[in-house]
């Protein structure tokens, strides 16, 4: 069973530019979190999304931020007109519900040039 | 989700024993003591949960004291691939709402 999968690894754009983090959770599960971490801090959680619905964007920065899981593909963070603040690692974390565990990714690694 | 408090940092010798302490006073009857752990520039990884009864499994074991106020995670026989930062985070598991609230953790510094 493969791992918690997110492209791609690392991320270059340009202030002003869209940058698009993709996450395919593990098989069989049907909850994924997005978590990020920016330089020298701590993990901060963003959104936890079941297929198809948004359940907490509590951790969601109000503009420019989205995330969407679709009943067919991954997992898509979304981040309009990047700015250099957000340059962080993202991470994805996926889980089948009802259970303790999440499962982590590898993280994409965005720089805002 | 109660708070928790870890020591900032830690070493352990190689092979030794690593003991990391983890305070949870204000811990709730229905809140959960979890254990992950970051490897440098690494996605964070589940260790081990336990609710009120000591834990063990492959990796490692969960003390937690009989008043739930502080628990212990105990790495047997630390190795250089244990140097990591440990969280330790108390909350709710519920099954359609379980984000994880992490804390700043312990920076686990395994020596040769």
């Amino acid at each position: 069973n493969a791992g918690v999968m997110q492209n791609p690894r690392h991320l270059v754009r340009r202030r002003g530019q869209e940058a698009r983090l993709r996450c395919s959770p593990m098989k069989g599960h049907s909850h994924v979190y997005w978590y990020r971490q920016l330089p020298e801090e701590g993990l901060k959680f963003m959104v936890y999304l079941q297929k198809e619905n948004i359940i907490d964007e509590s951790g969601m920065p109000k503009e420019r931020f989205s995330a969407e899981f679709p009943k067919e593909g991954p997992s898509i963070l979304r981040i309009q007109q990047v700015v250099r603040g957000d340059s962080a690692a993202y991470f994805c974390a996926s889980s089948p519900g009802g259970v303790h565990e999440q499962y982590f990714g590898p993280g994409t690694r965005l720089t805002v040039t | 989700d109660a708070k928790t408090t870890q020591p900032p940092s830690m070493d352990c010798a190689e092979g030794r024993a690593a003991n990391l302490p983890c305070n949870h006073s204000t811990i709730s009857g229905n809140e959960y003591v979890y254990w992950y752990r970051q490897i440098h520039s690494q996605g964070p990884q589940y260790i081990i949960h336990g609710l009120k009864n000591n834990e063990t499994n492959e990796m490692a074991s969960l003390i937690i004291t009989e008043d739930r106020k502080s628990s212990t995670l105990i790495l047997p026989h630390a190795t250089l691939r244990d140097t990591a930062v440990y969280y330790c985070i108390v909350r709710v598991a519920r099954t359609s709402y379980d984000k994880v609230i992490f804390g700043p953790g312990t920076s686990l510094s395994v020596i040769p």
